[in-house]
């Protein structure tokens, strides 16, 4: 049972546009909302999140959106760039659990995005 | 600052032998612990995670087990490797006392290889 799905497993996009990597989950309960960014043969790097409590929150050229009652989220990066090329993997937390209960995150499966010159 | 460390980077091992996998974290206390696994073409797969020292817990059932013998070092472990346990696999950590904002910082990897 996948909880987090990433349906798009790569998008290519010319450098200069806007891309956007799209997230959706099942779990009405998730609270908290992350996306990593992973290159090959290396441990994922942590971008931006979001709080169930907002719709946008922005960090220079990456913006994630929160649309709940779709149960769906997205990453757009504007304007891309060669060195954006990357599997990007979103995440969300459990409901909120006691700290000695761990705090997992579920994973969905990653789009590889290729940001051609 | 933090830091997380992981150990070997790479390893070729036969079916049937051991394994030992260390993870360890510089710079804080008490972190939450975390061991994934990435197989070819999926996702970040949890197998462990570790709110404290002998505190395991285990996500799926496996060929595989954990140890936190210190507050910062964590080990990925099995007595006899399977075919499909090849994939990379990753530690992570969090601060414990972080509510429900649970950002997670991965180590660098390592590329486990069964023949």
């Amino acid at each position: 049972d996948q909880q987090v799905k990433q349906n798009s497993p790569s998008l290519s996009v010319q450098e200069g546009r806007i891309s956007i990597l799209n997230c959706d989950y099942t779990n009405s309960m998730f609270d908290y909302f992350l996306w990593y960014k992973k290159y090959p043969a290396e441990g994922p790097t942590f971008l931006i999140s979001i709080s169930s409590i907002k719709d946008k929150n922005e960090d220079g050229r990456f913006t994630v959106f929160l649309n709940k009652s779709a149960k769906h989220l997205s990453l757009h990066i504007v304007p891309s760039q060669p060195g954006d090329s990357a599997v990007y993997f979103c995440a969300a937390s459990e409901p909120h659990r006691p700290y000695n209960q761990g705090g997992k995150l579920i994973f969905g499966q990653g789009t590889e995005l290729s940001v051609k010159p | 600052s933090q830091t997380i460390h992981q150990w070997p980077a790479t390893l070729v091992q036969p079916v049937g032998s051991p394994l030992s996998l260390e993870c360890t974290v510089e710079g804080t206390s008490n972190p939450n612990l975390y061991w994934y696994r990435q197989a070819a073409g999926r996702g970040l797969q949890l197998l462990f995670y570790s709110v404290g020292i002998g505190q395991i817990s285990s996500e799926v059932p496996q060929n595989l087990s954990a140890s936190r013998p210190q507050d910062r070092q964590f080990i990925l472990s099995s007595k006899k490797l399977l075919l499909s346990d090849s994939g990379f696999y990753l530690c992570a950590w969090s601060v414990a006392a972080s509510g429900p904002y649970n950002e997670q910082f991965f180590g660098p990897g390592t590329r486990l290889t069964v023949l």
